[in-house]
């Protein structure tokens, strides 16, 4: 089955400063890529995501890259502020009613 | 939509009590997760159901969990008996149809087993 693996566990950056999420997957089948966002005490909710058609995709101040061949994508986020603070899960599937896979989550703190 | 409802956001109860946990999922999805939620494990898939029918239940870790889905509009996890490593958040998610579809989280059922 799919693997996911997030790195780094945490982060911390100043304000305004950019901050990069990675994560790699084992499954070549794998062609939906979401980033969720979850803050203290709340549940996880879609920030952005990716499809493997698709190598990079911009919204705003974050952005997503896939690369199929190394089974890798990232999401960075620019010009980072206090309420970018929280865990981010980087997760795959495949097409169909699959689960997703999620990584182990990064937390990230935004210092101002 | 109010989204996906998850009932109780809190349950606490002794160990060897019989635990049950309730979802509902988005009108119109068809697939409903269940994950568990842990500082040391993450997120963990731990059932999910495609149109009622449970398709893979090998996330569930132990016979002392078990699942149902009825109907399109409600789910159940029930933990019998209980233990002190049951603690956990308990998330229910749905999605609808199609293999890019976003899952959508309930707010999660906060699980403490004394």
């Amino acid at each position: 089955g799919e693997n996911v693996e997030q790195h780094p566990s945490t982060l911390s950056v100043q304000e305004g400063d950019s901050a990069v999420i990675k994560c790699t997957y084992s499954d070549s089948a794998s062609n939906y890529f979401p980033w969720y966002k979850q803050e203290l005490g709340k549940r996880p909710q879609l920030i952005i995501d990716i499809r493997s058609n698709v190598g990079e995709k911009k919204d705003q101040r974050i952005a997503v890259t896939l690369n199929k061949t190394a089974k890798h994508f990232s999401l960075h986020i620019t010009e980072t502020q206090p309420e970018d603070s929280a865990v981010y899960f980087c997760a795959a599937r495949d097409s169909g009613n699959t689960p997703l896979v999620f990584g182990k989550g990064t937390r990230l703190s935004v210092i101002a | 939509d109010a989204g996906v409802i998850q009932s109780p956001r809190h349950e606490v109860t002794e160990m060897g009590q019989e635990v049950t946990l309730r979802c509902k999922p988005i009108s119109g999805h068809n697939s409903l997760f269940w994950y568990r939620q842990t500082m040391m494990r993450g997120l963990e898939l731990l059932i999910y159901f495609n149109n009622n029918v449970p398709i893979d239940d090998s996330g569930m870790p132990e016979d002392r969990f078990s699942a149902k889905m009825p109907n399109a509009s409600f789910s159940t996890l029930k933990i019998q008996p209980s233990e002190p490593r049951d603690s956990a958040v308990y998330f229910c998610a749905s999605s609808g149809t199609g293999g890019f579809t976003e899952a959508f989280f309930g707010q999660g059922t906060r699980l403490t087993v004394v």
